[in-house]
């Protein structure tokens, strides 16, 4: 069964720094793997999603990178900004089947 | 605009009481799923479906039921609601393996 590792389960930043999320997986034979984004008692909002043959997606100032041998994932975050404050959640979606697990995620706070 | 909306927002709601959940979306995904989220369990997946007429189970199905006889709906139905069905509920939707889109969640107090 899939199991989806996010760490730390916290981080808090001083604006301005660059940052790197990380998100691991047990099984590497995945389909995708998505970044999201969700604010306090608020829906996920996609960020970006790496199809298994890819090994990075850019949006702005995010950038996610996908290394299946070694079953991770990593967001990183360039200028932070008091706006990223969040948590933020990596899920796997497997070959086989149409489940979708996610990560505990990470809670980010940015501090002017 | 393109969207997932959930209805109601919010429920307070006693044991046993048969309650209903909706979910619509408007961009003619194929696959719709239902998730809840808890503290320190993070989110997961109740049901899905791949198409009108095809559910199947997630990872914690008991004492939910879905249907799925339209594309854009996909209800979550609680016959007999208990307790430890409070929760935090979350509809999406996606074309097979794309990205997903979340409705704003339905926040469920079960007393």
């Amino acid at each position: 069964k899939q199991e989806v590792t996010q760490i730390p389960a916290a981080l808090s930043v001083p604006e301005g720094e660059n940052l790197v999320l990380n998100c691991s997986f047990t099984d590497s034979a995945i389909y995708n793997l998505q970044w999201f984004r969700q604010d306090p008692g608020k829906g996920l909002t996609s960020l970006l999603l790496i199809q298994s043959s890819q090994r990075e997606q850019t949006s702005g100032r995010l950038n996610a990178s996908l290394d299946k041998s070694s079953g991770r994932s990593t967001l990183y975050i360039a200028a932070s900004q008091p706006g990223d404050s969040a948590t933020y959640l990596c899920a796997v979606k497997n070959n086989a089947g149409n489940m979708l697990t996610f990560g505990g995620g990470t809670r980010l706070m940015v501090k002017p | 605009e393109a969207q997932v909306t959930q209805n109601p927002r919010y429920l307070i709601t006693v044991t046993g009481k048969k309650l209903t959940v909706t979910c619509s979306q408007n961009m003619n995904h194929e696959y719709m799923s239902w998730y809840r989220q808890d503290p320190g369990l993070g989110l997961r997946q109740i049901y899905y479906s791949m198409n009108v007429e095809v559910t199947d189970k997630g990872d914690v199905p008991e004492g939910y039921k879905v249907s799925r006889k339209e594309k854009r709906n996909f209800p979550l139905i609680l016959e007999s609601p208990s307790p430890n069905q409070t929760s935090l509920y979350f509809c999406a939707s996606s074309f097979p393996r794309g990205v997903k889109f979340f409705g704003p969640g339905t926040r469920l107090t079960v007393l």
